[in-house]
């Protein structure tokens, strides 16, 4: 079957850490893959996209990487704060050439960063 | 003007009713969609329409009816739910130029209950 796991439904910890959140995918070939934070009743804001031919993006304390042979996309946010608790989305259009438009989700980590 | 808005925020209906849920945006996107969220799960597409033509129905129930009256609104039409259907609706948009990686620009949503 199809699908895109985010192994951690809940992330925990303490202010000036740095959370790493993965997302992994099986089934899929994507060629790009994007990062989404929601906040509760809120809908998803966008904050990064990485290409399949890009080992590593940076925005501010951002950093995601995308490994296409471990079918893999690693989410770090450096020196994290309580503002960043929020649930963060993984997101692909499953294949290339795929419809404008079809853009699948994972399930989401929920981060809390406390003091 | 960087967002999507959406109306009502928040709608209580019964199974016999008729609703319609609004949602408009004014950054010139050609492509507009609506996806359903279920508390603790991801966004689940649900219709998408570019350059004001339905180009995707992810096989979603006659009760839903998608209408798309001009490029900066998108409306979705609710009839004979059940209480299933209760969930967050959100609207999104983007710019449809057909580029892979488009970033979607979601409004706030619609938190609908069916009794």
């Amino acid at each position: 079957s199809q699908k895109i796991e985010q192994n951690s439904e809940a992330l925990n910890i303490q202010e000036g850490k740095t959370a790493t959140l993965t997302c992994n995918y099986t089934n899929y070939s994507p060629a790009y893959l994007q990062w989404y934070r929601q906040d509760p009743g809120r809908g998803p804001v966008f904050l990064l996209l990485i290409r399949e031919n890009e080992k590593e993006k940076r925005k501010e304390r951002l950093k995601v990487t995308f490994d296409t042979t471990l079918k893999q996309s690693l989410f770090h946010i450096t020196a994290s704060q309580p503002a960043d608790s929020a649930t963060y989305l993984c997101a692909l259009v499953p294949y290339r050439g795929s419809t404008l438009g079809r853009l699948y989700f994972g399930r989401g980590t929920q981060l809390t960063v406390w003091p | 003007d960087t967002e999507v808005t959406q109306t009502p925020k928040h709608l209580v209906m019964g199974m016999t009713n008729k609703k319609s849920l609004k949602c408009e945006q004014h950054m010139g996107h050609r492509a507009m969609y609506w996806y359903k969220q279920k508390a603790k799960k991801p966004p689940e597409l649900m219709f998408v329409y570019s350059y004001e033509k339905l180009s995707i129905n992810e096989s979603v129930p006659s009760r839903f009816s998608p209408e798309c009256p001009n490029s900066s609104l998108l409306n979705l039409h609710l009839h004979a739910l059940q209480p299933e259907d209760s969930a967050l609706y959100l609207c999104a948009s983007s710019l449809g130029q057909g580029a892979e990686g488009e970033k979607l620009f979601f409004g706030s949503g619609t938190q609908l209950s069916v009794l």
